[in-house]
């Protein structure tokens, strides 16, 4: 079956970083094209990047653009979003997500939460 | 960027009513639209794709139409366990983009 499980989270001071990971099982990771989505407390769903199967295309939301470079390693079959320089705002529930051609986030990972915070 | 408007925001309803909830793009998508569901402390869980498409497992009282910049999710009857919040996603070009939910309550 299919599983995303993400990893990572924590508290962290604005300006520091953190490494996120989605590890997936169930399915040929390296066929799907991945996505970071996340979720501000009492808040609605907002995408954040996408990298290609192969890795060599990627994009990103202007809120996270210059400073979340998303990765993947397919010989581990995981996911990586580099947060780079935090602010209180990226304060959200982290999801990654899997789509190819018509088909978007049939599966969703159970998040990870990342708390910006002095 | 393509703005999804999602309406309405809220909306409370009883056991049985029909619901409908519409998102409209700010330019055509084609049929690129998928609808989620998502409760309490839970990951979203998609009900419909390609706009109209129904989800496998999820009931038939769940349907979703529309193409181009008009969009519809509608229960036909809703159960006890619909109640949670609804977005809309657009995949026709990035940055992807959802509407802001609709959180369905109990009358």
């Amino acid at each position: 079956q299919v599983q995303l499980v993400e990893s990572g989270g924590g508290v962290v001071q604005p300006g520091r970083s953190l490494r996120l990971s989605c590890v997936a099982s169930g399915f040929t990771f390296s066929s799907y094209t991945m996505h970071w989505v996340r979720q501000a407390p009492g808040r609605g769903l907002e995408w954040v990047a996408v990298i290609s199967y192969d890795g060599s295309s990627k994009s990103y939301a202007d809120s996270v653009k210059g400073r979340f470079p998303i990765s993947r390693d397919n010989s581990k079959n995981t996911l990586f979003l580099q947060m780079n320089n935090l602010r209180a705002e990226d304060t959200a529930l982290y999801y990654c997500g899997r789509s190819n051609s018509w088909n978007y986030f049939d599966y969703w990972g159970q998040g990870t939460l990342v708390t910006v915070s002095s | 960027d393509i703005q999804m408007t999602q309406s309405p925001s809220s909306l409370s309803a009883s056991v049985g009513d029909r619901v409908t909830i519409t998102c409209r793009a700010s330019q055509d998508i084609r049929n690129d639209l998928g609808w989620f569901q998502q409760k309490p402390g839970k990951a979203p869980k998609r009900l419909i794709y390609g706009a109209s498409s129904l989800q496998s497992g999820v009931p038939s009282r769940f349907s979703g139409s529309g193409s181009g910049t008009e969009f519809t999710l509608t229960i036909s009857s809703l159960q006890a366990e619909d109640f949670a919040t609804y977005y809309c996603l657009q995949f026709y070009s990035y940055p992807l983009t959802f509407g802001g939910g609709t959180k369905v309550d109990i009358k």
